[in-house]
This record gives C-alpha cells, structure tokens and sequence, in this order.
C-alpha cells in the first residue's frame, strides 16, 4: 500500500524556472524522504526531513514539511535540463518505508 | 566507492524456473532491502532485514524468498517465478537502527526481469 502520493504526476517546464511538487501522506512519520529517479536507474537519496523539522534546504533543492496537514513539498530553483527525472517521496509506517508513485519532471532546455 | 551491487541487469525466464537475484553492499548497512517497481505502483517493498538473519515482510512478499546469513549480502529468491513477477527490482540499503527512515537509502541499479 502507498504511503505517499505525489502531485502532480508530470509538470514540465523550462529551464531556469523553478519546479514545486507536492507529497501528501496518511499515517504519522518520524522522517520524510525525498528521491530522484533517472528513467529505469536506482534512486538516489536528495535529502531528509525530520517530523520536528518544518524547513530544509540543500543546494537548489527545499523541502517544506506540515506535519499538521501531513504534506511535503520538494521546491527545484533554477531548474536545468539534467533535473528531467522521477521525485519520489518516502515515509516511514509501521517500520516500513512506503514510497509514492512520484512525480515525472521534465525540465526542457 | 559506495555502492549496493546488484545482478544480473536483465533476466529474461520461464515460469516456474528457479531463480536468485544478488545484492550486495560495501558500507556495512546494517538495513537492507528489496522493492519492486511497477508503472503506476511506485515501489513496493517485498521484504527488509534490519540485521543478520533478522528478516520481515513488506507489503508484497508473495512468492519471494530471502536470506541474510552475511550482512553484506542479501539475495532476493523466486522459488516459481510466475509472469505476473515481471517487474523491475531494486535493492536497497542503510545504516541501521529505529526508526527505519533515519537514514537515508542507498540504491541498486536494478534488476529488469520478465518472466514468460
């Protein structure tokens, strides 16, 4: 069963803008995870948020965290084409990490 | 380098015949993990191990196998694959510890497996 579920699906922009993507979550975590996914590849980890956290930035990427909404949202700045791939997001529930169905970002040069 | 190994890349098979897919990590993660990857679906857990031979189901272990005798490996096995296991499978691993999303995960490759 998903945990997570992304939103959009797809958004597509062009480079330079910013892209935002939604992650909305049932159950109450300790700690949110954000993922990108080049097609068909591994995943690779892009950063943590903690649920006594509520803001989080790494290089281009912020992550917002409401635990009273139970939402996250993933903001890419200046977007450049090499950021086209799938956002996941993950959550921990019941001792299992549950990822959602992801958002497909294309980032057009 | 860091890495969760995974193989083979591609398995092409026939339904009902053995098969074991490997994972193998150099971190010393204590968690290790395999997902399943479905258009639509997401990832789906099939099962984890939070230690040597601690193992526990995901959401989906139906008709897989695992073993951690080692902890830097962790094979996924399907005793009769069937066709409704064709999917593309990651392994996964972490530091571990409580809660399980502390840390976060690093991926395999993966393996694309049809079965026919």
């Amino acid at each position: 069963s998903q945990q997570g579920e992304e939103d959009p699906q797809a958004l597509s922009i062009q480079e330079g803008e910013n892209a935002t993507m939604n992650c909305s979550y049932k159950t109450s975590i300790n700690n949110l995870q954000w993922y990108r996914q080049n097609s068909g590849r591994g995943l690779v980890h892009l950063i943590l948020i903690r649920s006594n956290e509520r803001e989080k930035h790494s290089g281009r990427l912020r992550v917002t965290l409401d635990t009273s909404k139970k939402s996250s949202s993933l903001l890419i700045t200046a977007s450049r084409a090499a950021d086209t791939a799938s956002y996941f997001c993950a959550t921990d529930a019941s001792g299992v990490m549950r990822f959602g169905a992801g958002t497909r970002l294309t980032v057009k040069p | 380098e860091a890495q969760v190994t995974q193989n083979p890349r591609y398995l092409i098979t026939v339904t009902g015949k053995k098969l074991t897919v490997t994972c193998s990590q150099n971190m010393n993660h204590e968690y290790m993990s395999w997902y399943r990857q479905d258009p639509g679906l997401g990832l789906r857990q099939i099962y984890y191990s939070m230690n040597v031979e601690v193992t526990d189901k995901g959401d989906v272990p139906e008709g897989y196998k695992v073993s951690r005798k080692e902890k830097r490996n962790f094979p996924l096995i399907l005793e009769s694959p069937s066709p409704n296991q064709t999917s593309l499978y990651f392994c996964a691993s972490s530091f571990g510890g409580l809660p399980v999303g502390n840390y976060g995960y690093t991926f395999g490759s993966g393996t694309r497996l049809t079965v026919v």
